[in-house]
């Protein structure tokens, strides 16, 4: 079992429209989360990362984490085309050997149609 | 500042070649890591450098792929030799340390015939 999981796979929304992305952990030991946006021919890119329980807001672009439930999403609104994108959700936990590396989720295609 | 370089941003190899990606990290970065991403698998680590360090080898990927950081300003990810399994797009990022961000390059897209 993929220890970060995302859903949907895809999503359709129209120009203007709210897209809403979501990813579980079934990892305890995951305390640090992140959301990257990768477009088709370039690498990934971070979009914004959330550490603590609550909201976090960034332009357009709202993360919500639930460390009780291992639940982490990230909220589109007045989605544009520019918007349509593979994104990532990626965790990570501090092990005490030093390393931090970053477990991606399969990702979800984020279309936006104009 | 200049992001992390990779080349070349193609190749194509016959089985059994011996292949040599290239990876630059933005300068004063101290994280080093090699993805592989595929459709099927996603974004699977490689190998994982802190300050030229091995910190992580990727397990499953060890016999045939080897990552070194011959300075702090370049690393290699060497296929030897390669299987068309391991037709690919090999992306290298870097972080200042740890938890920051990942900085990811463009990718080498590898073909294997």
């Amino acid at each position: 079992q993929q220890k970060v999981q995302q859903s949907p796979e895809s999503l359709s929304v129209p120009e203007g429209g709210m897209a809403s992305l979501n990813c579980t952990s079934s990892d305890r030991n995951f305390q640090y989360f992140w959301w990257y946006r990768q477009h088709s021919g370039e690498g990934p890119k971070a979009l914004m990362s959330i550490f603590s329980d609550g909201d976090k807001k960034e332009g357009r672009f709202t993360a919500h984490l639930n460390k009780a439930s291992l639940h982490v999403s990230l909220h589109i609104r007045d989605s544009q085309p520019s918007d349509s994108a593979l994104y990532f959700c990626a965790a990570s936990e501090h092990e005490t050997s030093g390393s931090w590396q970053l477990i991606f989720g399969s990702g979800t295609q984020l279309t936006v149609m104009p | 500042d200049a992001g992390v370089t990779q080349t070349p941003r193609h190749e194509v190899a016959e089985k059994g070649q011996t292949i040599i990606l290239k990876c630059e990290p933005v300068s004063g970065h101290n994280d080093l890591f090699w993805y592989r991403q595929t459709k099927i698998q996603g974004l699977e680590l490689l190998s994982y450098f802190r300050s030229k360090s091995l910190m992580e080898d990727g397990g499953a990927f060890k016999d045939r792929f080897k990552a070194e950081m011959l300075n702090s300003s370049f690393s290699t990810l060497k296929i030897q030799p390669t299987e068309p399994k391991d037709s690919a797009v090999y992306l290298c990022a870097s972080s200042l340390f740890g938890i920051y961000e990942q900085y990811f390059g463009p990718g080498t897209r590898l073909t294997v015939l």
